[in-house]
């Protein structure tokens, strides 16, 4: 079945610096993959997510790159602010299944 | 209705105590999701619906656990004889049931708030 990674665990970074969590998928046949924001005690919230016809998409600070040959795709965040301190989740979903198979997470912190 | 919402937010029981979460998805999704997820790790995947149907359940969902959605609507996951390991939150998704990378919004999941169980 699907298995997706994520590094790093764990981000610390200062204000105003970017950030850049990447993830891998294993099944070729995955076409959407969407990233979540989860502030502690809260839902994941979708942040942006991209389907597997677009190799990148933007919305303001916040980009997501997907290399489908590689299968790999990457969330990255612009000019950090301490409100982007969260666990972030990549998630794939699609192929064989028709679930979302998620990420371990990585815990950003944003220093200000 | 503006969102998924999960029933009750917080449940502590003993072991051995059955135990029934409720979610109510977004009104117009086809699909719904439930997810366990323990602290420190992502949403591990349970079982979904499709309308009434339940087409996928995982190997983590042992013979005491037990979902339903009797109408299409609401769903409800039962654990039986709870276990200490059975402490988590678990999460209720829904989405739209859709074809291709061109569908735009077809299998977002929109998540509820979750429910929180602590078997003692």
């Amino acid at each position: 079945g699907e298995n997706v990674e994520q590094h790093p665990s764990t981000l610390s970074v200062q204000e105003g610096d970017s950030a850049v969590i990447k993830c891998t998928y294993s099944d070729s046949a995955s076409n959407y993959f969407p990233w979540y924001k989860q502030e502690l005690g809260k839902r994941p919230q979708l942040i942006i997510d991209i389907r597997s016809n677009v190799g990148e998409k933007k919305d303001q600070r916040i980009a997501v790159t997907l290399n489908k040959t590689a299968k790999h795709f990457s969330l990255h965040i612009t000019e950090t602010q301490p409100e982007d301190s969260a666990v972030y989740f990549c998630a794939a979903f699609g192929g064989a299944t028709n679930k979302l198979i998620f990420g371990t997470g990585t815990l950003l912190a944003v220093q200000p | 209705d503006t969102g998924v919402s999960q029933d009750p937010r917080h449940k502590i029981t003993k072991r051995g105590q059955n135990v029934t979460f409720r979610c109510d998805p977004i009104s117009e999704h086809n699909r719904l999701y439930w997810y366990r997820q323990t602290l420190g790790q992502g949403p591990e995947f349970l079982t979904y619906f499709q309308n009434e149907a339940q087409l996928e359940k995982s190997r983590l969902l042992s013979d005491r656990f037990s979902a339903e959605r009797p109408k299409g609507s609401f769903s409800t996951l039962e654990i039986q004889r709870t276990e200490q390991g059975d402490s988590a939150m678990y999460l209720c998704a829904s989405s739209l049931l859709g074809y291709g990378v061109r569908s735009s919004g077809a299998n977002v999941l929109t998540f509820g708030a979750g429910s929180r169980l602590t078997v003692l």
